[in-house]
């Protein structure tokens, strides 16, 4: 089934030390966004590429980074990680268009914990 | 200013009961709104979408949301709920531009279902 995964599902990382998650799509989709998620908490988007186009959300940390070699795969990267960071980290696409509104698919997240 | 509001941090109800989750929205035109809902450790599937026409609209699962503008409301019902139901649910709101939808999500509702 055509899906987004994210990769891996929990990563634990040491404080400080740079992390990078996974996110490909088979959807084909255009966009790609990546939302950070605290505990009982609403997702809050960090940044989405709209094809190669990259745009940041005025609040996202410089600490937080995003890559996206292909359609099919985006990276978050996380150069170093503090205590504050932890949470689930979740992408989603969407297809674009002039008169589309399709709705955002969703991973299944990843679960940062920072030692 | 965009934003969703949520005012029920945690509802619980019988199974079998119906069930109603509210969501209020600000949004200065036509909004785009969905239902999203999160079981514990996954991601967000969508349960239903708003774009335009008719204001009550049938999501998965049972679940259907009637859009009143003159409430700015968009809330979400079920008429007889399932121990499956029992998840967090978020509202949000779509601003559409350059052809995609950025969400908005509202603090999110926690649904428990007694036996």
């Amino acid at each position: 089934d055509a899906m987004v995964i994210q990769n891996p599902r929990y990563q634990v990382t040491q404080f400080g030390k740079p992390v990078t998650l996974s996110c490909s799509q088979t959807l084909n989709h255009n966009v790609m966004y990546w939302y950070q998620q605290k505990s009982s908490q609403a997702p809050k988007l960090l940044f989405h590429y709209y094809d190669k186009d990259f745009n940041n959300e005025a609040d996202t940390p410089d600490n937080f980074q995003s890559r996206r070699p292909n359609t099919s795969f985006c990276f978050l990267d996380i150069r170093s990680p503090g205590l504050g960071d932890a949470a689930m980290y979740l992408c989603a696409t969407s297809r674009a268009g002039q008169r589309s509104n399709q709705p955002q698919h969703f991973g299944d997240g990843t679960r940062l914990s920072i030692l | 200013a965009q934003s969703v509001t949520q005012p029920d941090i945690h509802i619980t109800v019988s199974e079998g009961a119906s069930l109603e989750l509210r969501c209020n929205y600000s949004y200065g035109a036509t909004p785009y709104l969905f239902w999203y809902v999160q079981s514990p450790g996954q991601g967000l599937q969508l349960l239903l979408k708003y774009f335009s026409g008719d204001t009550l609209v049938q999501g998965i699962k049972g679940f259907e949301a009637e859009f009143k503008r003159s409430q700015s409301s968009f809330n979400l019902r079920k008429p007889s709920v399932h121990w499956s139901d029992a998840a967090e649910y978020f509202c949000a709101v779509g601003p559409f531009s350059g052809g995609y939808n950025k969400l908005i999500f509202g603090a999110g509702t926690r649904l428990a279902v007694h036996p």
